[in-house]
Order: C-alpha cells, then structure tokens, then sequence
C-alpha cells in the first residue's frame, strides 16, 4: 500500500482567501484524485490528477474554483480559491495502486474551515 | 448515472452482536465494489472489494461481503462485533471511469462495550 501524507491537515481561513492543500506520497503512481467530504455527506470526487497534463474535473467542480498541479509522480496540489463557507470540508487525496486496478489509498485528510 | 445507497445512518450494537450493513447501488454494467472503513481519528481504510468470481469476499477483521448482482447489493457483514469496530463504513462502486469511486453516504457504527 502507498503511504499518503497531507498538509495541512487542518486549517482555518477566511472567506474569499484561498488555500493550497499538498498531497505527497511514498512511492510514484499514475493516478491521484482529489475527493471532497462535506459535514454530513459523502465523499465526492473533485477531480482525477494525471503527471503531465491538465486534470480532468468532474461535473460540478471547475478549475478556476480548484486548480491543481501535478509536477510529478508523487506530488499534488489541490487549491480551493477565493473561499466561502460552502467550501467547509475535508478535502482528501487518494492514488489508485500500482499493482491492483480500481484500488485506492487514502491520505488523512485535511479539514478546512472557512469562516 | 451511478450511485450507491447505505440504508443505515448510525447503527448501535452491542458486543457480540452480529452485524450487517446495507449498501445497493444503481449501474447496469461489471462494477467493482468496495466497503472502506474509517475508525476515529484515523484514514480511509479499504476493508474489502470485489471485482469478480466468488461473491462471497472476506475482507481484514473478520469482515465479510456478499455481492447480489440481482439485487444490486453489497452488503457488509460481521458475525459478532467487538468495540474496536466502532468506526463509520463507506461503500463504494466503480463501474466507469477509471479510479472514479462513488461513495454511499456512509454508516457509522457504534458498538457498546
């Protein structure tokens, strides 16, 4: 299994500022995705990070509220923009595994608070 | 387009007690499915999955899960839970794109000593 660590791993910001969430993991893999979970509500997919090229979003997600940048094959980031509180969440990183198609790893998470 | 119910919001047991979590999701074609769990304080963990053949999986923890593809279900089953169980379980579905899980709601099991 990847071993996934994410910073910070909680914060607490301001409406309309922005946040970078970094998500690194122990070994190089092709897939990253970024999930959202809301107070209450399930986790739902933000978007799919490829190395070296743009990530895809899923419907109800778009760039300009969550850029991310994948420079490399262990690293990603996850920026929530010009932030609501709306936006009150944990926000998690997982990679899919190099040896068994369709399985996910997980990071800890990072619980925003948008005040 | 695909998701997934779990009919429990919160479930209490005692120790001992036999445990089974409903989870039916909606997707007509092959689908690999997955039950992860998330104890206090802790990460996303996968407990178990099915991608094909024996629909009887058994997961870590005593764990088990039947896949119905009849009945569209997956539910989650443990024959006497302990309080380390006390956690809250995620079922998930993927049967399209790849890597994009999609989440039931979860259910949070609470087990009393």
């Amino acid at each position: 299994s990847a071993v996934i660590s994410q910073k910070p791993s909680r914060d607490i910001c301001q409406r309309g500022t922005s946040l970078t969430i970094q998500c690194q993991v122990d070994s190089q893999v092709t897939m990253m995705f970024w999930y959202r979970q809301q107070p209450g509500q399930s986790l739902t997919l933000i978007a799919t990070a490829n190395q070296g090229s743009e990530a895809t979003y899923e419907s109800g997600f778009v760039i300009d509220k969550f850029p991310i940048s994948r420079p490399n094959l262990t690293f990603s980031t996850l920026t929530v923009s010009n932030m609501s509180p709306e936006d009150s969440s944990i926000y998690l990183c997982s990679v899919e595994s190099s040896l068994i198609y369709n399985e996910q790893f997980f990071g800890p998470g990072t619980r925003l608070t948008v005040l | 387009a695909q998701s997934v119910s779990q009919h429990n919001h919160h479930v209490i047991l005692s120790e001992a007690a036999s445990l089974e979590l409903g989870c039916n999701y909606s997707y007509g074609g092959t689908v690999n499915l997955f039950w992860y769990v998330q104890y206090p304080g802790q990460h996303l963990q996968l407990l178990l999955k099915y991608f094909s053949g024996d629909p009887l999986v058994k997961g870590i923890k005593g764990f088990e899960a039947e896949f119905i593809k009849s009945k569209f279900s997956f539910n989650l089953r443990k024959p006497s839970v302990q309080w380390s169980d006390t956690a809250e379980y995620f079922c998930a579905v993927n049967g399209g794109s790849q890597g994009n899980l999609i989440f039931g709601k979860g259910t949070k099991l609470s087990v009393k000593p």
